[in-house]
């Protein structure tokens, strides 16, 4: 079975450093990856998506950017936190090649401060 | 780019009322998916729907697909206290794989 793997739960970073929250599936392959923002708990914001290895797709400018080094490794990055970066992160997948059910890891809570 | 917006953003219900959540794309969707999150959880997939004016249901949860294909609802009957969360609509756009979601509405049911 596949699962998804995502840490870690919680972070405090401080204004300014760097960030590396990382995204594994397991049980599939190729799959779609995607990386999403929800702030004060409510709307699900699109940040980044990966269709393959190397292949990322960037919905919003921001300090934000996405890896993906394997094909089933996603890893969002920051080199400078700013504290609107603070909000509550998910990864996703779904089965490559369709538009089909995605599955949610647990997410990271992030707050800047 | 193509949006999804729901309404209603909250929504207040007495246990054994009825809800409803709309869903509207600006763009015709590829299929519609709908999610439910429970407070402090993260998404959960409930259906995926593709056709033109498809209607499913699932137990009390009746999901509809315009025949646009450009909006889709959500009806809950009388409601009880475990479909407390927020429920989430999310288009797929077609080839490019992208999964835009909606704001979502955060049911909240008293008991």
């Amino acid at each position: 079975s596949q699962t998804i793997h995502q840490w870690p739960a919680t972070l405090v970073q401080p204004v300014g450093s760097p960030l590396s929250l990382e995204c594994t599936v397991e049980g599939t392959s190729n799959p779609n990856l995607y990386w999403y923002r929800q702030a004060a708990g409510r709307g699900l914001q699109l940040l980044f998506y990966s269709v393959g290895i190397g292949q990322i797709s960037s919905e919003v400018p921001q300090n934000l950017s996405a890896s993906r080094p394997q094909d089933r490794q996603f890893i969002l990055s920051s080199k400078k936190l700013l504290l609107s970066d603070s909000g509550f992160y998910l990864c996703a997948w779904s089965v490559g090649g369709s538009v089909t059910e995605a599955f949610f890891g647990q997410g990271t809570r992030l707050t800047v401060v | 780019g193509q949006q999804v917006m729901q309404i209603p953003q909250y929504q207040h219900v007495q246990e054994g009322e009825d809800f409803t959540t709309y869903c509207n794309s600006s763009t015709t969707l590829s299929n519609i998916q709908w999610y439910k999150q429970r407070p402090g959880g993260h998404p959960v997939f409930l259906i995926q729907l593709v056709k033109s004016g498809e209607v499913k249901k699932q137990k009390r949860l009746t999901f509809q697909f315009g025949e646009a294909k450009k909006n889709s609802s959500l009806h809950i009957t009388a409601t009880q206290t475990t479909d407390v969360g927020t429920y989430f609509c999310a288009g797929g756009g077609g080839s490019n794989y992208k999964l835009t979601f909606g704001k979502g509405t955060l049911l909240t049911v008293n008991p």
